[in-house]
C-alpha cells in the first residue's frame, strides 16, 4: 500500500489561513489523482471536506464552508488543503486520501491543526 | 437523511473472527451512485480503508488485510457486513462504516458516516 506522507501537525491563529500538505509517493503523480479531505474532530466520526482534481474539477462537500479549498503543487507532488479565515471550530484532525487504483484506498496519517 | 448504525461485539477473543453490520435507514442501499465501505481506526492513531462492497457484492479489499477480510451485503434488510478473521490485538480499533460516492465507474467520496463502533480484540 503506498504512503501518503502528512505532517502530525500545524498550528495557525484565528482569521489567518491554514495550509495543510499531503505528499504522494514518487511512483504516484498527484497531477493525475483526485485528492480527498476528511475532518474529525474527537469522539466524532470523519466528516468529508472536498475533494481537488484541478481548478476546473473540484466539488465541496455539503454544508461545507466555502474557507475551505484545495490544489496541488505538481513540483513536490503534494496535495494540500487550504482553510482561510481560520475560526476556532476548525480545530482538528484532517486526513487525506486517494484511490491509487480502482476501488482500493489509502488515507494519509493525519494532521492536527491546532487554532492558536 | 442517510443514516449509518454500526452493530456488533464490542470485545472479539485473539483467533476468532469479528463480525460488524452496518444498517442503513433513511435510503436506498441499492443504487449504482455508491458502494459501501468499512475504514477502522485504532485508539490515537490515524484511519485505515478495510474495503469496499457494492450491492451487486462486488468487493474491493486493502491489500493488507485480504486474506482475513470478507464483506457481505444484504439488499432487503438494508444491510452491510464485515467480517475479519484470526484478530490479535492490533486489530483493536473503532469500525467505521461509509458510504461510498462511486462516479463514473470509480470510487469518490465517503460521503456519509456511521459513528463507529469500539471492537477490543482480548
Amino acid at each position: 500500500q503506498p504512503v501518503l506522507t502528512q505532517p502530525p501537525s500545524s498550528s495557525a491563529s484565528p482569521g489567518e489561513s491554514a495550509r495543510l500538505t499531503c505528499t504522494l509517493p514518487s511512483d504516484i503523480d498527484v497531477h493525475y489523482s483526485n485528492i480527498y479531505w476528511y475532518q474529525q474532530k474527537p469522539g466524532s466520526p470523519p466528516r468529508y471536506l472536498l475533494y481537488y482534481f484541478s481548478d476546473s474539477e473540484k466539488g465541496l462537500g455539503s454544508g461545507v464552508p466555502s474557507r475551505f479549498s484545495g490544489s496541488k503543487d505538481d513540483s513536490a507532488n503534494t496535495g494540500i488543503l487550504l482553510i482561510s479565515g481560520l475560526q476556532s471550530e476548525d480545530e482538528a484532525e484532517y486526513y487525506c486520501m486517494i484511490w491509487p487504483s480502482n476501488g482500493s484506498g489509502v488515507f494519509g496519517g493525519g494532521t492536527k491543526l491546532t487554532v492558536l | 437523511q442517510l443514516q449509518l448504525q454500526e452493530s456488533g461485539p464490542g470485545l472479539v477473543k485473539p483467533s476468532e473472527t469479528l463480525s460488524l453490520t452496518c444498517t442503513v435507514s433513511g435510503g436506498s442501499i441499492n443504487n449504482n451512485n455508491h458502494y459501501w465501505g468499512w475504514i477502522r481506526q485504532p485508539p490515537g492513531k490515524g484511519l485505515q480503508w478495510i474495503g469496499n462492497i457494492g450491492y451487486t457484492g462486488k468487493t474491493y479489499y486493502n491489500p493488507s488485510l485480504k486474506s482475513r477480510v470478507s464483506m457481505s451485503v444484504d439488499t432487503s434488510k438494508k444491510k452491510f457486513s464485515l467480517r475479519l478473521s484470526s484478530v490479535t490485538a492490533t486489530d483493536t480499533a473503532v469500525y467505521f462504516c461509509a458510504r461510498l460516492r462511486w462516479y463514473v465507474s470509480a470510487a469518490d467520496a465517503f460521503d456519509v458516516w456511521g459513528q463507529g463502533t469500539m471492537v477490543t480484540v482480548s
